[in-house]
């Protein structure tokens, strides 16, 4: 029973299409997240969202538009793709206020823009 | 801010032997949690090994621990009686303004 699932493992699209990445996460937490691991494996924080809310977006370009329907789901939508936004992108979250701030990561979307 | 700083980009050590992994930070948060996660070659990230910063007490899973130096800044991860399976990218991560911060990774490769 997967704590934090996403959708699709893999996305080859072409420049310019849009494209969504899909998460949701069956351990009632109510923090989500979406990182970037780029090609030398950096990773770094893109958005987060706690109760629905948005609460971090790191200056992120407007092609990007995370929404959460609820708690328990956080997707990634992607405009007008660019060859650079080829990474992998990884869901997670964690339940903050109960001071055990481990995140619980999905398996990765790679993604790859030709 | 946040910053995460891991000085080993690559590390490679003999089956059964024992290697360090090091991790500085710096954080202007007085109650933080610093962390390790593995991601093997199947991208997956899992969590190594967690340290609550006011608890003094190192932690210690299994043949994993870490060396928390507060006043230094240093939180570095020791893995004993080293294995196959521990061949991964090695990330050392601190939590504070509501996120996840992560060093740049050390590939730690296990030679048989």
């Amino acid at each position: 029973d997967t704590a934090v699932s996403q959708t699709p493992k893999y996305l080859v699209t072409q420049m310019g299409n849009d494209k969504s990445i899909k998460c949701e996460q069956n351990l009632g937490h109510d923090t989500m997240y979406w990182y970037k691991q780029d090609s030398k494996k950096f990773l770094k924080i893109m958005f987060s969202y706690n109760n629905k809310e948005l609460i971090i977006n790191e200056t992120v370009p407007n092609r990007f538009s995370p929404k959460s329907p609820d708690k328990a789901h956080l997707n990634l939508h992607i405009n007008s793709l660019e060859l650079g936004d080829s990474a992998v992108y990884f869901c997670a979250s964690s339940q903050v206020d109960r001071g055990n701030t481990e995140a619980f990561f999905g398996q990765g979307t790679r993604l790859t823009v030709v | 801010a946040q910053t995460v700083t891991q000085s080993q980009p690559e590390m490679s050590v003999q089956e059964a032997e024992t290697v360090t992994l090091s991790c500085t930070y710096d954080t202007s948060e007085s109650n933080y949690y610093l962390f390790w996660y593995k991601q093997p070659p199947s991208r997956q990230m899992i969590l190594v090994i967690r340290q609550e910063a006011y608890k003094q007490q190192n932690a210690t899973e299994n043949r994993f621990s870490v060396n928390f130096q507060k006043a230094a800044k240093s939180f570095s991860l020791k893995i004993s009686d080293s294995q196959l399976g521990d061949t991964a990218m090695y990330f050392c991560a601190s939590f504070g303004n509501e996120k996840l911060t992560f060093g740049t990774g050390t590939r730690l490769t296990i030679i048989p």
